[in-house]
């Protein structure tokens, strides 16, 4: 049973342009959870996403992020315009509703 | 403001020594603590998990403690092995299931050295 699977590991994007992140979830989770990690700072929570719906949005920027868990595919985390300040490690973490939350291994976006 | 803040930052210990990590948080209302161990690279992985009615949880060489009364944990390491050197963080949960409104701790950074 594989677990929590985040793509690309690293992503690296010039400034203005767009990142794209990927995470599938643990068979059978339907709850998705997005936080993001700056280096030397605790796990900041960002969206909170059921098959198809945004539940929790309030830690996620108004301006320039957006996230979907569509009925086919991975959950897509997705920052326009970067900018250097977006640079950091962002997990996702899944669950089916009750129980531990399963953490992926991250993609570490470097905005240059 | 809900916050939970550890110590020490880092610690480097000789191998085969034990060691004792704090968490004191201030998050209200209180449903969970957990205790995570995040390896260099890589996501967090759960350790313990403890309820306001429990004191003492243990999964191997880890045993939390937690003082509701006072809002403390800790994790302590037996017998550190080299494979222990991570970033261990402590996860405060207002209420059961709820992913969304988790307080994360910044760390404890342990190196054990042979």
């Amino acid at each position: 049973n594989a677990g929590v699977m985040q793509n690309p590991r690293h992503l690296v994007r010039r400034r203005g342009q767009e990142a794209r992140l990927r995470c599938s979830p643990m068979k059978g989770h339907s709850h998705v959870y997005w936080y993001r990690q700056l280096p030397e700072e605790g796990l900041k929570f960002m969206v909170y996403l059921q098959k198809e719906n945004i539940i929790d949005e309030s830690g996620m920027p108004k301006e320039r992020f957006s996230a979907e868990f569509p009925k086919e595919g991975p959950s897509i985390l997705r920052i326009q315009q970067v900018v250097r300040g977006d640079s950091a490690a962002y997990f996702c973490a899944s669950s089916p509703g009750q129980g531990t939350l399963h953490f992926g291994n991250g993609t570490r976006l470097t905005v240059t | 403001k809900n916050q939970v803040e550890q110590s020490p930052q880092s610690l480097i210990i000789l191998e085969g020594k034990n060691c004792t990590l704090q968490c004191n948080y201030t998050v209200s209302p209180f449903s969970n603590l957990r205790w995570y161990k995040q390896d260099t690279g890589r996501g967090p992985v759960s350790l313990t998990i403890m309820t306001f009615s429990e004191n003492t949880k243990s999964n191997g060489r880890y045993t939390a403690t937690l003082d509701a009364d006072t809002k403390q944990s800790s994790l302590h390491i037996t017998a550190s092995q080299l494979s222990d050197s991570a970033s261990y963080i402590c996860v405060v949960s207002p209420f059961e299931n709820a992913g969304n409104m988790l307080t994360f701790g910044g760390g404890t950074r342990l190196m054990v050295k042979p």
